[in-house]
Formats: C-alpha cells, sequence, structure tokens
C-alpha cells in the first residue's frame, strides 16, 4: 500500500507570495491532519481535516488554512509569507477508528 | 492542556550497547502515547505505540518501550543500537481528538 504523498518536496518563495502544498494520504485513510516542524519551535498541529472539514485547529494564525477534497486528498495554503513560514511542512494521515497518524516526506519550504 | 518533555536533546552512544531514550509526559486525561523516528531529510515513521493494555509495548527495529502511568513516563530502549540507529527520535502524545502533542526531540548518535 502506497504512504501518503506530499507534494511538491521542495518549495522556494519570497515573502509576500502564497502557497499551496498537497498532501494525497494513504489509500482509505479519510482523516488529513498537517503538522509545521522548525528548528525552534518544533513540531507544532496546524489543522485536521475529515470528510472534508476542519475538525481541529492549532494555534497559527488565519494565513494558515487547508481544505479537504471528497477523495480525502487534503492541500493547506499559507498567505502572505514570512521569513518565519520557513519549515517542513508534514502531512498524516489516519484511519478514523485508529490513533496513529502515519506521516509523509514532508514539504520544504523556505521564504526568502 | 497536554506536554511532552523529552530530558535529553542529544545521546551520543557505542554501537551494540544499549540505549534509554527518556520521555515524560503530562496530560488530565487519558492519552495515547507514542515515539517516531525521523531521518535526515524525512518525515516521521512510527516506531511504536501506547493506545491500552499491557505496558510493556514492542516497536520496529528491535525499539521497546514502558509506560509508567504513576510517573507520567514513557521511556524508549534498544538493548543494542546499530550504526543504523541515528536519527531524531520524537516522543507524542495524543488524546481523543486527533491532535499530537510532540516533544522536542532527542538527537541519537551511534558511535562505532
Amino acid at each position: 500500500k502506497a504512504g501518503v504523498t506530499q507534494t511538491p518536496r521542495y518549495l522556494i518563495k519570497t515573502r509576500g507570495q502564497q502557497v499551496t502544498l498537497s498532501c494525497s494520504p494513504i489509500s482509505g485513510h479519510r482523516s488529513v491532519s498537517w503538522y509545521q516542524q522548525t528548528p525552534g519551535q518544533g513540531l507544532q498541529f496546524l489543522f485536521e481535516y475529515f470528510s472534508e472539514t476542519q475538525r481541529n485547529k492549532g494555534n497559527f494564525p488565519g494565513r494558515f488554512s487547508g481544505r479537504q477534497f471528497s477523495n480525502s486528498r487534503s492541500e493547506m495554503n499559507v498567505s502572505t509569507l514570512e521569513l518565519g513560514d520557513s519549515a517542513l511542512y508534514l502531512c498524516a494521515s489516519s484511519l478514523i477508528s485508529q490513533h496513529e497518524q502515519f506521516f509523509g516526506p514532508g514539504t520544504r519550504l523556505t521564504v526568502l | 492542556a497536554q506536554s511532552v518533555t523529552q530530558l535529553d536533546s542529544q545521546v551520543p552512544v557505542f554501537e551494540e550497547a544499549p540505549v534509554e531514550l527518556r520521555c515524560n509526559y503530562s496530560s488530565s486525561v487519558s492519552v495515547y502515547l507514542f515515539w517516531y523516528v525521523q531521518y535526515p531529510n524525512q518525515g516521521l515513521q512510527l516506531l511504536l505505540k501506547y493506545l491500552s493494555g499491557s505496558t510493556l509495548v514492542k516497536g520496529i527495529n528491535g525499539f521497546e518501550a514502558e509506560f509508567n502511568k504513576s510517573q507520567t513516563s514513557f521511556h524508549l530502549r534498544k538493548p543494542s543500537v546499530h550504526i543504523s540507529d541515528t536519527a531524531e527520535y520524537f516522543c507524542a502524545v495524543g488524546g481523543s481528538a486527533r491532535q499530537l502533542t510532540f516533544g522536542s526531540g532527542t538527537q541519537l548518535t551511534v558511535l562505532p
């Protein structure tokens, strides 16, 4: 069974731009969560989607948003990029009946 | 609120020696506990999980962990490490919501 896939793997943007990251969960997984990983703040929860609805949201500004499609694929968007948004963005999927989450390889975003 | 403390940011150990990576958590409700491993430029791989039942859980690659409710700990152990175990290890706690709270990570370096 294929794992979680994320595209693109690497991205370079400049301040003020916006970016969209994509995540395809493991087949059959309907819950998708997003995390930000930085050297200073570590791993932080962004949000979780299930059945196209955001169920939980972490403590991030409104510039961070996401959505989920009917096939469970998810996208996250960051508008008006700031230097501090440079990070590894990780997507994780899970079966709704289970608690463990399976992570993708991440998208490395660099904001210049 | 939940929190996770990984007491050691770096653990150097010689090949074939045993290792213990320490993790303490705090939570006001029942928790689920996880250990993930991250190799350079990769996402997180689930090593093992504690959901309920036996307090000693075994995971992949010869790792095991023991859940201690009275000490609110979930330490990770391996009796004999290999060079290939060099990576960063994260302890995480989850609850009923699908939102993981991670520790700051422990860099395990296995020396020849």
